[in-house]
């Protein structure tokens, strides 16, 4: 089965730009999705079809993706970006999420 | 406006049929370009993509559990269930639905994504 694989965890600085990445056999061949999900809440759209910004979502996310990897990018990240990310995509005819990364802002 | 939520039991036990449903307002699903997944978290893990239901009734599961749920949807009460036989203590989560949709132009399964989300029910899977 198709597998997207994230870092479990990531850190940045206030104000520093942050990339967190997802990968998987051929991804760039695939459009790749984003989430974010803040404690307690339900996940929320933040990058669609690879870079694609739904309306609301701040300019300083950003979206690529290539190769065998995918990166949701930061920048200035903001103490309210402290969140799960969670990458997906479609296998063929099936729905995949990556395992998560913990965003935190020190 | 594109509002979900959830509804079910909070606590199953092992052996026995989940039912959960999702009732939703602010789309129609009877056109084709939209639709209700199921997805679950167990506490602190990842998000798991369950089942997804088209407008045109299309039906997508996960492989891995294909054989344990059905997904249905009565359109004019404007709800999708989903349901899933012989529960265990792993199924323990929080189960979400949400709505599915695409960009424009772009065909395919591979641009639908998952725009609005329910608040999530917790099902607690013991004995």
């Amino acid at each position: 089965s198709y597998e997207l694989t994230q870092p479990p965890s990531v850190s940045v600085s206030p104000g520093q730009t942050v990339s967190i990445t997802c990968s998987g056999g051929k991804l760039g061949d695939k459009y790749v999705y984003w989430y974010q999900q803040k404690p307690g809440q339900s996940p929320v759209l933040v990058i669609f079809q690879d870079w694609r910004r739904p309306s609301g979502i701040p300019e300083r996310f950003s979206g690529s993706n290539s190769g065998s990897t995918a990166t949701l990018t930061i920048s200035g990240t903001q103490p309210t970006d402290e969140a799960d990310y969670f990458c997906q995509a479609w296998d063929s005819i099936t729905v995949v999420f990556g395992g998560g990364t913990k965003l935190t802002v020190l | 406006q594109i509002t979900l939520k959830e509804s079910g039991p909070t606590l199953v036990k092992p052996t026995q049929t989940l039912t959960l449903t999702c009732t939703f307002s602010g789309f129609s699903l009877s056109t084709g370009g939209v639709g209700v997944a199921w997805i679950r978290q167990p506490p602190g893990k990842a998000l798991e993509w369950l089942a997804l239901i088209f407008g045109d009734d299309d039906k997508r599961y996960s492989p891995s559990l294909k054989s344990s749920l059905t997904i249905t949807k009565d359109t004019s009460r404007n709800q999708v269930v989903l349901t899933m036989t012989n529960v265990d203590p792993v199924d323990t989560a929080t189960y979400y639905c949400a709505h599915s949709t695409k960009k424009g132009s772009c065909s395919g399964y591979a641009c639908y994504y998952f725009d609005f989300w329910g608040q999530g029910t917790l099902v607690t899977v013991s004995s």
